[in-house]
């Protein structure tokens, strides 16, 4: 199994334009996760999905949007990039059952805005 | 707002010290996890308490649970050099959906 896959793993943007990063999943985990880590802040939560065809807003959702349409995937846009979103992204899963809630990580993906 | 605040935001210490870094929280959490990230890596789970008051350990690592379930702590005793990375707290109120604390940022001199 490879785990938790995230795609791209570096990108450059310029401002405005924009792109989608992927999350890919192989443990067939009901939940789902966008963070972001900047440096001092931690992980804050961007948007994140309990199941397929379901998203909601977390900490930190403003600029992004998100897609679950396939169980297995977790789409990550940015329709107009800002230089505030240059960041490192994490995509996370977790299996959802009762209180064994251990987040998986992918290997996160360095994006910068110019 | 940060919804889980951890201290220290760095930690030096002698290899062979102990190490103690702490979460809290305003509001109750249903669950609250640990990880680890090593530089330039990605967080790694450690351990998940659930219980008011738990106590567990991990060889040299004890991780506790406050009983009010607000705060808990990481407690590292005698570290070597490789316990060097950062460390995460992530409390959840519905115990799917989890917010980081700020991370301790630990470094081991040899």
């Amino acid at each position: 199994n490879a785990g938790v896959t995230q795609t791209p793993k570096f990108r450059v943007l310029k401002t405005g334009q924009s792109m989608t990063l992927l999350c890919a999943q192989d443990m067939n985990h009901e939940y789902m996760y966008w963070y972001r880590q900047d440096p001092g802040m931690g992980l804050r939560l961007i948007h994140y999905s309990v199941g397929e065809g379901t998203t909601a807003k977390g900490e930190v959702p403003d600029g992004y949007n998100v897609s679950r349409l396939k169980k297995q995937n977790f789409l990550l846009g940015l329709e107009s990039a800002a230089p505030s979103q240059t960041s490192v992204y994490f995509c996370a899963s977790n299996p959802a059952q009762g209180n064994t809630g251990e987040l998986f990580f992918g290997e996160g993906s360095r994006l910068t805005v110019l | 707002g940060q919804q889980v605040m951890q201290i220290p935001q760095y930690q030096h210490v002698q290899e062979g010290e102990d190490f103690t870094t702490y979460c809290n929280s305003s509001t109750t959490l249903s669950n609250i996890q640990w990880y680890k990230q090593r530089p330039g890596g990605h967080p790694v789970f450690l351990i998940q308490l659930v219980k008011s008051g738990e106590v567990k350990k991990q060889k040299r690592l004890t991780f506790q649970f406050g009983e009010a379930k607000k705060n808990s702590s990481l407690h590292i005793t005698a570290t070597q050099t490789t316990d060097v990375g950062t460390y995460f707290c992530a409390g959840a109120r519905n115990f799917n959906k989890f917010y980081f604390g700020s991370g301790t940022k630990l470094n081991v001199k040899p």
